[in-house]
């Protein structure tokens, strides 16, 4: 598995709990997303980033917070202030100016 | 706003039949629109896009500005094109690059 890695693959959290999903890509793109996958919700955006340091809210960022620090590096994390945040969570990156996402294998967190 | 929409959760076709995943849209600016496919066990993959006007895997979809569609086809059905598929827009111009994607329709060729 080379290009985009989300870690771990399966997350356990108990609730009142914060907690990081990690997504590191080593392709050199420039912009990174982060998506929600529920079942017959299909994906909805939660951040995105098209440059380091810089970070734009998607259509459901409330209760997640991001950082881009390095290029590399989006890290997603579920605050305790996320009413249901138990999904599958994908992140995907691109080139800059282009659509071509690459995605990762994804993060499924389960709240207990 | 942008929307798109996938009004099929489920198409179930026969081997060799025809194939049609329909995807509308609803976008104020110029579109820009994508398929998305998954396959069982694997990561989420991009299969075309309307400006490449190119065939995949013997898949082709057209973009309909008067009817805001893009429905995704193929003639002849194969087993190994059961999938989740998900059509995605985003504008030419701003949109910031970023996708909104359909619900997405699981397509299921039977022998």
């Amino acid at each position: 598995d080379g290009g985009i890695t989300q870690s771990p693959k399966y997350l356990f959290r108990k609730e009142g709990q914060n907690v990081t999903l990690s997504c590191e890509q080593n392709l050199n793109h420039d912009a990174m997303y982060w998506y929600r996958q529920d079942p017959g919700q299909g994906l909805r955006l939660i951040y995105y980033s098209q440059i380091v340091n810089d970070f734009q809210k998607g259509d459901i960022a409330e209760g997640y917070s991001v950082s881009r620090e390095k290029k590399e590096s989006f890290p997603l994390t579920v605050t305790s202030a996320q009413k249901n945040p138990t999904a599958f969570y994908l992140c995907a990156s691109s080139i800059a100016g282009t659509r071509d996402y690459t995605f990762g294998s994804g993060t499924r967190l389960t709240v207990v | 706003a942008q929307r798109v929409t996938q009004p099929e959760k489920l198409l179930s076709v026969f081997k060799g039949a025809p194939v049609e995943l329909k995807c509308n849209y609803s976008y104020s600016g110029s579109p820009e629109l994508f398929w998305y496919v998954q396959y069982s066990r694997q990561r989420l993959q991009l299969l075309l896009r309307h400006i490449s006007r190119e065939s995949i895997k013997g898949f082709t979809a057209d973009l309909n500005k008067g009817e805001t569609s893009f429905h995704l086809k193929k003639p002849f059905a194969q087993e190994e094109d059961s999938a989740m598929y998900y059509c995605a827009l985003t504008g030419v111009t701003g949109g910031g690059n970023k996708l909104t994607f359909g619900t997405g329709t699981q397509l299921k060729v039977e022998l």
